[in-house]
Formats: C-alpha cells, structure tokens, sequence
C-alpha cells in the first residue's frame, strides 16, 4: 500500500484567505484525487489529478475555487480559494496503488480546515 | 450518474457478535467496491476491496459479498471486538477502469463490551 503524507494536517483560516494543501506519497503513483469531508458527512470527490494534464473536476466543484497542481507522480496540490465557513472540512488526498488490474485506493490523514 | 446507498446509519452490537452493513449501488459498469473504516480525527483507512469479477472476499474476521444482479454488496464482521468500533463506509468506483470513488453515508458501529 502506499504511504500518503498531507500538509497541514489541520488549519484555522480567515474567511477570503487561501490555503494551500499538500500530499506526498512514497512511490510514483498515475492516479490522485481530492476529496471533500463536511464534518459529519461522507466524502465527495472534488477532483481527479494526472501528472501532466489538468485536473477533472466533480459536478459542484469548479478550478477558480479549487485549483489544483499535479507538478510529478509523488505530489499535489490543493488550493481552496476565497475561503468562507462553509468550506470548513475535511480536505482527503487519495492514491491509486497495486498491481495492474488490482488498483486500489488508499487515503491520506487528512487536512482538516476550521474557516473562520 | 453512480449513486451508493448504505444501511443501517447507526449499528450496536456486543462484543462477539457479527456485524453486517449493507450497501446498493445504481451503475452496473462500477467494478470496484472498498470498504473504509474511519475513526476519529484520521482518514479512512481500506479494510477490504472486492471487484465485479468476485462474489465474495474473506480476510480473517472480515468478509464482503457482491451481488452484481442486484447490484448490492455487504460488508460482514465476525466476532467483533470494541476497537472495531468506528464509522465504516462503503464506495464504488465511478467509471468502469479507475479507482475514483462514490461514498455511502456511513455507518457508526459500536461494539459493547
């Protein structure tokens, strides 16, 4: 499986400031993606990143807000932009690791984001 | 597009007893099905995964079964013991070739001793 790092593991932000999230993962890896947590909910894709392509973004969920970098196979960004309460959340990176044709998905600690 | 329906919300069991949580899912092109446990404050952690070409998956105390007719998969806990306790979701892949996910609401299962 693979080892996922995120950075901030957790912030409080001023509402109309930016935070920038970082993931790291230990091996190369094609596929990344960027989920949203609400407290209490369920996770919500926001994003897929590849290496060397823009982002595809969910229904919801649009670049200008959401702006994401893929720079290699071992990192990414996630920006949340002009930040308000209600992107108060829990922001999860997730990898795509294993063998050709036995893909699985594992997920980092989380970055959990207090906007106030 | 993928929809995922998951019961019970909330499950209570004692100590020893199976746990079993139920999952439905809408587009039969979704071939992969993870389970995550979540506990407080961390990410969700991949408990055991089945894919459409399997009907059911055993590791150790943990085992989930597909349907793809019925397009329903579960997750069945044996002997459960109080740091199962947890909330625990299911997913399903959105295309039929990757590993981006649809989530169920969850389900908080808590084991008494």
């Amino acid at each position: 499986s693979a080892v996922i790092s995120q950075k901030p593991s957790r912030d409080i932000c001023q509402r109309g400031t930016s935070l920038t999230i970082q993931c790291q993962v230990d091996s190369q890896v094609t596929m990344m993606f960027w989920y949203r947590q609400q407290p209490g909910q369920s996770l919500t894709l926001i994003a897929t990143a590849n290496q060397g392509s823009e982002a595809t973004y969910e229904s919801g969920f649009v670049i200008d807000k959401f702006p994401i970098s893929r720079p290699n196979l071992t990192f990414s960004t996630l920006t949340v932009s002009n930040m308000s309460p209600e992107d108060s959340s829990i922001y999860l990176c997730s990898v795509e690791s294993g063998d050709r044709g036995q893909w699985e998905a594992f997920f980092g600690q989380g970055t959990r984001l207090t906007v106030v | 597009g993928e929809n995922v329906e998951q019961h019970p919300s909330t499950l209570s069991v004692q100590e020893g007893d199976s746990a079993v949580i139920k999952c439905t899912y809408s587009d039969s092109a979704s071939n992969y099905f993870p389970w995550y446990k979540q506990e407080l404050g961390k990410g969700p952690q991949l408990i055991i995964d089945i894919r459409s070409n399997v009907g059911e998956k055993k590791d150790q105390r943990i085992a989930v079964t597909l349907n793809k007719t019925a397009k329903h998969f579960s997750l069945h806990i044996t002997e459960t013991q109080p740091e199962d306790s947890a909330v625990y979701f299911c997913a399903a892949s959105i295309e039929q070739a990757g590993t981006a996910l649809i989530f169920g609401k969850g389900t908080t299962l808590s084991v008494s001793s």
